[in-house]
Formats: C-alpha cells, structure tokens, sequence
C-alpha cells in the first residue's frame, strides 16, 4: 500500500539553525500538507501547497516557514531559524485531486524536531 | 477552531462495539463529517467520512443523524490496536481543505 514518508524521524538542532524537514508524498497525489502537533496538544495545520504555490497557510506559517517541491517526488518544509517553541512533531500529508470520492490525506510518520 | 464536540475519553471492552459520538450542530449543507484516529503519536490515519447518508467500510461504520447535527463512529468489534484518540472533523469535501482538529477522543480498549 503506498505512503508517504518523512525523513529524519528525529531532528535535534540549536535555536537559531536551520532545519529542513523532507516528505515523499504519494505519487499520485497532488495536494500537500503540513502540520504540526507540539507535545501533548492539538494537531495544527500549518500550510496546504497545489500546483507549485501554497493554498493556503495559518498564523503559523510565518516568514521563518517555507516549502519547496523542489523535484517531482520531495516536498519540504524549511524553517529558517528555529525557536524552542518550534520544538514539536510534523506531519506531512498529500491527497488526491480535489473533487473525488474518496480524496482523504494520508498522513506521514512525522519527523520529531527538537530544538535547544 | 474545531467545529465538533467529543467527550474526552471512553473506555471498551475488547470484542465488543465502541461507539463513538460527536455533535457537529453548526455544520454546512456541503460539510462533510470526516474520521481520523491517532495511534501513539504517528500520524493521523483517516478512517471514513459521509455526508449524510450512513457509510461502511472495513474499518467502521458511522451514522449520521438525519438532522446532520450530530454522528456516531461504530467499530463493531475493538480490539486492543484501536486504542487511539480519535477525531471528529468537519471539512468541506476537496482536495487543499485543511482538516482542523480538535482534542479528539482518547478510546482505550481494554483487555
């Protein structure tokens, strides 16, 4: 069955680095997503992308936060300079094209970022 | 915000239905009601999801009031790997809808 996933599982990094954090979606799919979900808190949506631009992005997803499709498999997630507070689990998701039946997001494995 | 209200937690006992309940009052007409669990801390794994009539698959069934005002998740027979928090989630059927959870609903299936 195919899935989407999420490399590293464990990001460690110093508040002020930069980290990027790597998805492969579904191949077929063509919406994709991120989200994250800080320790023992609700899962929050962070940004939808289509079509080699965002669609849709929350109060989140500042200027420090940006994605990339940079091939026709990986889909990424940079943050440019982390804070502790970005220290949670993110999930990337994909879905298929907008209007089928049955077009839910398959969610990734999540890639913990830790941030000291 | 979330648009769907859960109670926090419920407990079942392996074997049997666990029956899953959310008020969703404030929905759509084009709203969907979507299922999705979290195991652990992996990813959230959809479940099913329905407009208004009832929908089966193989992993649950749910049943959607005739008012839309409120549905239930059925696992008929839960067993020890359901142990999840599940989330009730009303979305607009498409494929950039974000999906906005809530808390969600820790089921804990017991031996």
């Amino acid at each position: 069955e195919p899935e989407v996933t999420q490399t590293p599982s464990h990001q460690v990094t110093q508040m002020g680095q930069e980290v990027i954090l790597r998805c492969v979606p579904i191949s077929n799919h063509l919406y994709f997503y991120w989200y994250r979900q800080i320790l023992g808190q609700k899962v929050e949506f962070l940004v939808s992308f289509y079509n080699n631009e965002i669609s849709e992005k929350s109060e989140i997803f500042d200027d420090q936060f940006s994605v990339e499709r940079p091939d026709g498999s990986n889909f990424t997630l940079k943050i440019r300079s982390t804070k502790l507070e970005d220290s949670a689990m993110y999930f990337c998701a994909s879905s298929e094209v907008w209007g089928r039946t049955n077009n839910e997001q398959f969610f990734g494995p999540g890639t913990r970022l830790t941030v000291l | 915000d979330a648009k769907t209200t859960q109670p926090p937690s419920m407990d079942c006992a392996e074997g049997r239905a666990a029956n899953l309940p959310c008020n969703h009052s404030t929905i759509s007409g084009n709203e969907y009601v979507y299922w999705y669990r979290q195991i652990h801390s992996q990813g959230p794994q959809y479940i099913i999801h329905g407009l208004k009539n009832n929908e089966t698959n193989e992993m649950a069934s749910l049943i959607i009031t005739e008012d839309r005002k409120s549905s239930t998740l059925i696992l008929p027979h839960a067993t020890l790997r359901d142990t999840a928090v599940y989330y009730c989630i009303v979305s607009l059927q498409g494929g950039s809808e974000k999906l906005v959870f809530g808390k969600g609903m820790k089921l804990t299936v017991n031996p």
